[in-house]
């Protein structure tokens, strides 16, 4: 089955710099790769996606990257704010199962 | 639209007590997912439903976990014995179709097991 790698596991940012967010994943296959953001004792909410047709794609201050041939793709939020402060997890989809990154603490400090 | 509802939101148990979880997707949505969080990580699918037949349960320990989805609309996850290890969030997601589709989650179910 698909194997997601995930890293930092947590990762600390001055208010208004950047945070990428790098994943790795295993099998060829998979062609969908979501981002979910999770505040605390809340649920997971999407935040970004990319298929595999697809190299890049930017919405506002976040943007995803993929790199189907080294098979990783990375998050990145520009301008952080206090409010963008949860736990984001990558996933990655061969064509039925959804696979979960372990997780990315970000803290945004004022 | 209404979002995916579960419950209860809380339940505490003891070891090999018996526990049952609800689930109602979005309206439309034809495939349901039953997920456990565990404190730290990221969500580990348990099953898959398309309509009210299973997809994927490969992850599903089968031997106290069971889960049924009637009618293809609501479905119940329920735990007989439970387990120290159990202990966890139980979340239950839905999506239009299966594979590339994003996911809408819900609340989630944070059981104890004492």
């Amino acid at each position: 089955g698909e194997n997601v790698e995930q890293h930092p596991s947590t990762l600390s940012v001055q208010e208004g710099d950047s945070a990428v967010i790098k994943c790795t994943y295993s099998d060829s296959a998979s062609n969908y790769f979501p981002w979910y953001k999770q505040e605390l004792g809340k649920r997971p909410q999407l935040i970004i996606d990319i298929r595999s047709n697809v190299g890049e794609k930017k919405d506002q201050r976040i943007a995803v990257t993929l790199n189907k041939t080294a098979k990783h793709f990375s998050l990145h939020i520009t301008e952080t704010q206090p409010e963008d402060s949860a736990v984001y997890f990558c996933a990655a989809t061969p064509p039925r199962q959804l696979t979960f990154g372990s997780g990315t603490q970000l803290t945004v400090l004022p | 639209e209404a979002g995916v509802a579960q419950s209860p939101r809380y339940k505490i148990i003891e070891k090999r007590q018996s526990v049952a979880f609800w689930c109602n997707p979005i309206s439309g949505h034809a495939t349901l997912y039953w997920y456990q969080q565990i404190l730290g990580q990221g969500p580990k699918l348990l099953i898959q439903f398309q309509n009210n037949g299973v997809v994927d349960d490969s992850q599903l320990p089968k031997d106290r976990f069971s889960a049924e989805r009637l009618k293809g609309v609501d479905s119940t996850l329920k735990i007989q014995p439970a387990k120290l290890e159990d202990s966890a969030v139980y979340l239950c997601a839905s999506s239009l179709g299966s594979g590339a589709n994003e996911q809408y989650f819900g609340p989630g179910t944070r059981l104890t097991v004492t």
